[in-house]
Protein backbone atom coordinates (compact mmCIF):
# COMPACT_ATOMS: atom_id res chain seq x y z
CA UNK A 1 0.00 0.00 0.00
CA UNK A 2 1.25 3.64 -0.75
CA UNK A 3 1.85 5.95 2.52
CA UNK A 4 4.14 7.53 4.49
CA UNK A 5 6.19 5.50 7.40
CA UNK A 6 7.48 7.24 10.28
CA UNK A 7 10.44 5.37 12.74
CA UNK A 8 10.51 4.89 15.61
CA UNK A 9 7.00 5.32 17.21
CA UNK A 10 8.53 6.56 20.14
CA UNK A 11 11.83 7.77 20.86
CA UNK A 12 14.12 9.24 24.07
CA UNK A 13 16.80 11.60 24.21
CA UNK A 14 19.31 12.30 26.47
CA UNK A 15 21.07 15.46 27.26
CA UNK A 16 23.09 16.55 24.45
CA UNK A 17 22.45 14.28 22.06
CA UNK A 18 21.69 14.67 18.72
CA UNK A 19 18.15 12.26 17.37
CA UNK A 20 17.12 11.20 14.14
CA UNK A 21 13.52 10.56 13.25
CA UNK A 22 12.86 9.11 9.76
CA UNK A 23 10.06 9.59 7.26
CA UNK A 24 9.86 7.54 4.06
CA UNK A 25 6.97 7.70 1.40
CA UNK A 26 6.10 5.66 -1.55
CA UNK A 27 3.27 7.93 -3.42
CA UNK A 28 5.75 9.40 -5.43
CA UNK A 29 5.33 12.92 -3.90
CA UNK A 30 7.65 16.11 -4.60
CA UNK A 31 6.76 17.79 -1.55
CA UNK A 32 7.21 17.06 2.30
CA UNK A 33 7.03 18.25 5.29
CA UNK A 34 7.49 17.76 9.21
CA UNK A 35 5.18 19.32 11.60
CA UNK A 36 5.42 19.24 15.31
CA UNK A 37 2.82 19.36 17.85
CA UNK A 38 2.10 20.54 21.25
CA UNK A 39 -0.67 19.66 23.47
CA UNK A 40 -3.60 22.29 22.78
CA UNK A 41 -1.70 23.84 19.90
CA UNK A 42 -2.11 23.31 15.94
CA UNK A 43 0.58 21.24 14.10
CA UNK A 44 3.33 24.09 13.82
CA UNK A 45 5.86 23.76 10.62
CA UNK A 46 9.38 22.64 11.23
CA UNK A 47 10.67 22.34 7.83
CA UNK A 48 9.47 21.49 4.09
CA UNK A 49 11.29 20.35 0.73
CA UNK A 50 9.23 21.34 -2.08
CA UNK A 51 11.47 18.75 -4.23
CA UNK A 52 14.61 16.31 -3.60
CA UNK A 53 17.65 17.70 -2.45
CA UNK A 54 15.99 21.40 -1.76
CA UNK A 55 14.57 22.37 2.14
CA UNK A 56 13.46 25.30 3.56
CA UNK A 57 12.62 26.27 7.43
CA UNK A 58 9.31 26.61 8.27
CA UNK A 59 8.13 28.30 11.47
CA UNK A 60 10.04 26.83 13.96
CA UNK A 61 13.13 25.47 12.74
CA UNK A 62 15.49 26.61 15.54
CA UNK A 63 17.16 23.19 17.08
CA UNK A 64 16.29 21.32 14.03
CA UNK A 65 18.07 20.09 10.59
CA UNK A 66 16.78 17.67 7.74
CA UNK A 67 17.74 16.45 4.18
CA UNK A 68 16.24 15.46 1.35
CA UNK A 69 19.27 13.65 -0.61
CA UNK A 70 16.35 11.01 -2.04
CA UNK A 71 12.76 11.91 -3.40
CA UNK A 72 11.11 9.34 -1.00
CA UNK A 73 13.02 10.18 2.45
CA UNK A 74 12.80 13.65 4.56
CA UNK A 75 14.72 12.65 7.87
CA UNK A 76 14.62 15.40 10.58
CA UNK A 77 17.57 15.48 13.34
CA UNK A 78 16.32 17.04 16.29
CA UNK A 79 19.76 18.86 17.65
CA UNK A 80 21.09 19.74 21.27
CA UNK A 81 20.07 22.83 20.38
CA UNK A 82 16.88 22.29 20.83
CA UNK A 83 15.80 23.22 24.68
CA UNK A 84 12.45 21.68 24.40
CA UNK A 85 12.26 18.79 21.72
CA UNK A 86 9.71 16.60 23.71
CA UNK A 87 6.26 16.59 21.52
CA UNK A 88 4.64 14.90 18.58
CA UNK A 89 6.15 14.79 15.04
CA UNK A 90 4.36 14.26 12.57
CA UNK A 91 6.02 13.95 8.50
CA UNK A 92 3.47 14.64 6.11
CA UNK A 93 3.92 14.84 2.05
CA UNK A 94 2.23 16.02 -1.01
CA UNK A 95 2.15 16.07 -4.91
CA UNK A 96 3.48 19.01 -5.54
CA UNK A 97 4.36 22.29 -3.37
CA UNK A 98 1.73 24.44 -4.58
CA UNK A 99 -0.87 21.78 -3.03
CA UNK A 100 -3.68 23.18 -5.12
CA UNK A 101 -6.70 21.24 -4.21
CA UNK A 102 -4.81 18.65 -3.29
CA UNK A 103 -4.17 17.14 0.38
CA UNK A 104 -1.22 16.27 2.52
CA UNK A 105 -0.68 12.86 3.31
CA UNK A 106 0.42 12.27 6.78
CA UNK A 107 2.47 9.12 8.90
CA UNK A 108 1.46 7.66 11.66
CA UNK A 109 4.26 9.94 13.47
CA UNK A 110 6.91 9.88 16.50
CA UNK A 111 6.70 10.49 19.98
CA UNK A 112 10.21 12.48 21.64
CA UNK A 113 10.55 12.57 25.06
CA UNK A 114 13.43 13.84 27.32
CA UNK A 115 15.31 10.88 29.68
CA UNK B 1 2.04 31.80 11.62
CA UNK B 2 -1.11 32.92 10.54
CA UNK B 3 -4.11 32.89 13.18
CA UNK B 4 -6.90 29.92 12.34
CA UNK B 5 -9.24 29.23 15.08
CA UNK B 6 -11.20 26.68 16.05
CA UNK B 7 -14.72 25.98 18.49
CA UNK B 8 -15.70 24.54 20.12
CA UNK B 9 -12.29 23.12 21.05
CA UNK B 10 -14.33 20.04 21.88
CA UNK B 11 -17.77 18.73 22.60
CA UNK B 12 -19.93 15.85 22.88
CA UNK B 13 -22.78 14.25 20.95
CA UNK B 14 -25.17 11.35 21.60
CA UNK B 15 -25.25 9.13 18.85
CA UNK B 16 -28.01 9.76 16.49
CA UNK B 17 -27.66 13.37 17.17
CA UNK B 18 -26.17 16.01 14.41
CA UNK B 19 -23.73 18.29 15.18
CA UNK B 20 -21.49 21.06 13.56
CA UNK B 21 -18.04 23.63 14.14
CA UNK B 22 -16.41 26.03 13.15
CA UNK B 23 -13.01 27.15 11.50
CA UNK B 24 -12.11 30.86 11.32
CA UNK B 25 -9.29 32.16 9.26
CA UNK B 26 -7.95 35.37 7.73
CA UNK B 27 -10.35 36.60 5.12
CA UNK B 28 -7.08 37.99 2.79
CA UNK B 29 -4.91 35.96 0.32
CA UNK B 30 -7.08 32.94 0.64
CA UNK B 31 -5.80 30.23 -1.30
CA UNK B 32 -7.21 26.46 0.33
CA UNK B 33 -8.62 25.39 3.30
CA UNK B 34 -8.31 21.86 4.03
CA UNK B 35 -10.18 19.42 6.27
CA UNK B 36 -8.50 16.63 8.59
CA UNK B 37 -10.08 13.95 10.64
CA UNK B 38 -7.77 12.47 13.27
CA UNK B 39 -8.50 9.30 15.21
CA UNK B 40 -6.56 8.18 18.23
CA UNK B 41 -3.40 6.20 17.72
CA UNK B 42 -3.96 6.52 13.58
CA UNK B 43 -2.78 9.05 10.98
CA UNK B 44 -4.64 12.17 10.35
CA UNK B 45 -6.89 11.07 7.28
CA UNK B 46 -8.15 14.29 4.83
CA UNK B 47 -11.38 15.12 4.69
CA UNK B 48 -11.92 17.85 1.92
CA UNK B 49 -9.58 20.86 0.21
CA UNK B 50 -12.11 23.51 -0.46
CA UNK B 51 -10.62 26.39 -3.12
CA UNK B 52 -13.98 28.71 -3.98
CA UNK B 53 -15.89 31.03 -1.93
CA UNK B 54 -19.34 29.25 -1.18
CA UNK B 55 -18.26 25.36 -1.97
CA UNK B 56 -19.75 22.98 0.16
CA UNK B 57 -18.08 19.49 -0.19
CA UNK B 58 -20.00 15.93 0.84
CA UNK B 59 -18.35 12.62 2.43
CA UNK B 60 -21.44 10.26 3.95
CA UNK B 61 -22.81 12.47 6.33
CA UNK B 62 -20.23 14.59 7.00
CA UNK B 63 -20.31 17.79 4.63
CA UNK B 64 -18.67 21.07 4.97
CA UNK B 65 -19.20 24.60 3.80
CA UNK B 66 -16.77 27.70 2.82
CA UNK B 67 -16.63 31.32 2.97
CA UNK B 68 -13.98 32.77 1.87
CA UNK B 69 -14.92 36.82 1.98
CA UNK B 70 -15.50 36.46 6.25
CA UNK B 71 -13.00 33.75 6.98
CA UNK B 72 -14.79 30.90 7.93
CA UNK B 73 -15.53 27.21 7.28
CA UNK B 74 -18.42 25.15 9.12
CA UNK B 75 -18.16 21.25 9.48
CA UNK B 76 -21.47 19.29 10.07
CA UNK B 77 -21.55 15.67 11.18
CA UNK B 78 -25.43 14.20 10.71
CA UNK B 79 -26.58 11.58 12.55
CA UNK B 80 -23.52 11.27 14.49
CA UNK B 81 -22.04 7.45 14.90
CA UNK B 82 -19.33 6.22 17.71
CA UNK B 83 -16.90 6.10 14.62
CA UNK B 84 -16.84 9.24 13.86
CA UNK B 85 -15.21 10.12 17.48
CA UNK B 86 -11.93 12.01 16.41
CA UNK B 87 -10.54 15.20 16.20
CA UNK B 88 -11.49 17.71 13.00
CA UNK B 89 -8.30 20.04 11.75
CA UNK B 90 -9.02 22.52 9.95
CA UNK B 91 -5.82 24.50 7.98
CA UNK B 92 -5.38 27.57 6.14
CA UNK B 93 -3.33 27.92 3.21
CA UNK B 94 -2.54 31.34 1.67
CA UNK B 95 -1.78 32.41 -1.71
CA UNK B 96 1.59 33.85 -0.44
CA UNK B 97 3.31 30.74 0.48
CA UNK B 98 1.04 28.01 0.09
CA UNK B 99 1.82 26.57 3.87
CA UNK B 100 -0.35 25.24 5.91
CA UNK B 101 -1.33 27.06 9.31
CA UNK B 102 -3.44 24.76 11.33
CA UNK B 103 -5.81 25.29 14.05
CA UNK B 104 -5.90 23.32 17.51
CA UNK B 105 -8.77 21.22 15.89
CA UNK B 106 -12.00 20.13 17.52
CA UNK B 107 -12.27 16.84 19.46
CA UNK B 108 -15.73 15.24 19.03
CA UNK B 109 -16.69 12.52 21.09
CA UNK B 110 -19.94 10.84 20.02
CA UNK B 111 -21.70 8.43 23.12
CA UNK B 112 -23.70 5.58 22.31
Amino acid sequence: DGGITQSPKYLFRKEGQNVTLSCEQNLNHDAMYWYRQDPGQGLRLIYYSQIVNDFQKGDIAEGYSVSREKKESFPLTVTSAQKNPTAFYLCASSIDWTGFNQPQHFGDGTRLSIL
Amino acid sequence: ILNVEQSPQSLHVQEGDSTNFTCSFPSSNFYALHWYRWETAKSPEALFVMTLNGDEKKKGQISATLNTKEGYSYLYIKGSQPEDSATYLCAFSSSNDYKLSFGAGTTVTVRA
